[in-house]
């Protein structure tokens, strides 16, 4: 069991482009979940899905963030325009259900926008 | 919004001493979870339970619902269990994780 993977591991970006972070989870998990963490602000959830359906994105910014689970193998978060503020390390997790199990999370994506 | 207040901040410890680390948090938990994590590193889960006492080598987890809080216990701490411990709840149908601010814990020789 490879865990959760999470892609790239660190990606840096000008202010204003675009980024993409990928997820992995763990095979025959059937929940998807999305944190980032800075200094500042610690740990935030951002969003989660279920069986490959979107369930709660209140974490999300509204204007440049969005999340996408094409298929049980993989997610991806998309941050468009990217800002300084930005910058944080971006945590995806997986579970085997949704309620009631553990949450395993992978190593993150370090973000740096310039 | 759901709240986790973890005490205490920091903590040093001399090695072979224990550990007793607090977690407390504002609505109703149905799961709480306990991670560790380096600096730089990844979130380590540790424990996860709802209510009641768990076990796994010297770590011992308790969460009292009712009354809202939980701790974790570190027996015989070790120099290599420095580092941030995290409490996370969430409650009802809601599943996502509302995190603590940690306890960076170091442990000295």
């Amino acid at each position: 069991n490879a865990g959760v993977i999470q892609t790239p591991r660190h990606k840096v970006t000008g202010k204003g482009q675009e980024a993409t972070l990928w997820c992995e989870p763990i095979s025959g998990h059937s929940a998807v979940f999305w944190y980032r963490q800075t200094i500042v602000q610690g740990l935030e959830f951002l969003t989660y899905f279920r069986n490959q359906a979107p369930i709660d994105d209140s974490g999300m910014p509204k204007e440049r963030f969005s999340a996408q689970m094409p298929n049980q193998s993989h997610s991806t978060l998309k941050i468009q325009s990217t800002q300084p503020q930005d910058s944080a390390v971006y945590l995806c997790a997986s579970s085997l259900v949704a309620g009631g199990s553990t949450q395993y999370f992978g190593p993150g994506t370090r973000l740096l926008v310039l | 919004g759901q709240q986790v207040q973890q005490s205490p901040a920091s903590l040093v410890l001399q090695e072979g001493e224990n550990a007793e680390l607090q977690c407390n948090f504002s609505s109703t938990a149905t799961r709480l979870q306990w991670f560790y994590q380096r600096p730089g590193g990844s979130l380590v889960s540790l424990l996860s339970n709802p209510s009641g006492t768990k076990h796994t080598g010297r770590l011992t987890s308790t969460t009292v619902t009712k009354e809202r809080r939980g701790s974790l216990h570190i027996s015989s701490s070790q120099i290599t269990d420095s580092g941030t411990y995290l409490c996370a709840m969430s409650g009802g149908s809601n599943y996502k994780l509302t995190f603590g601010k940690g306890t960076l814990l170091t442990v000295t020789p």
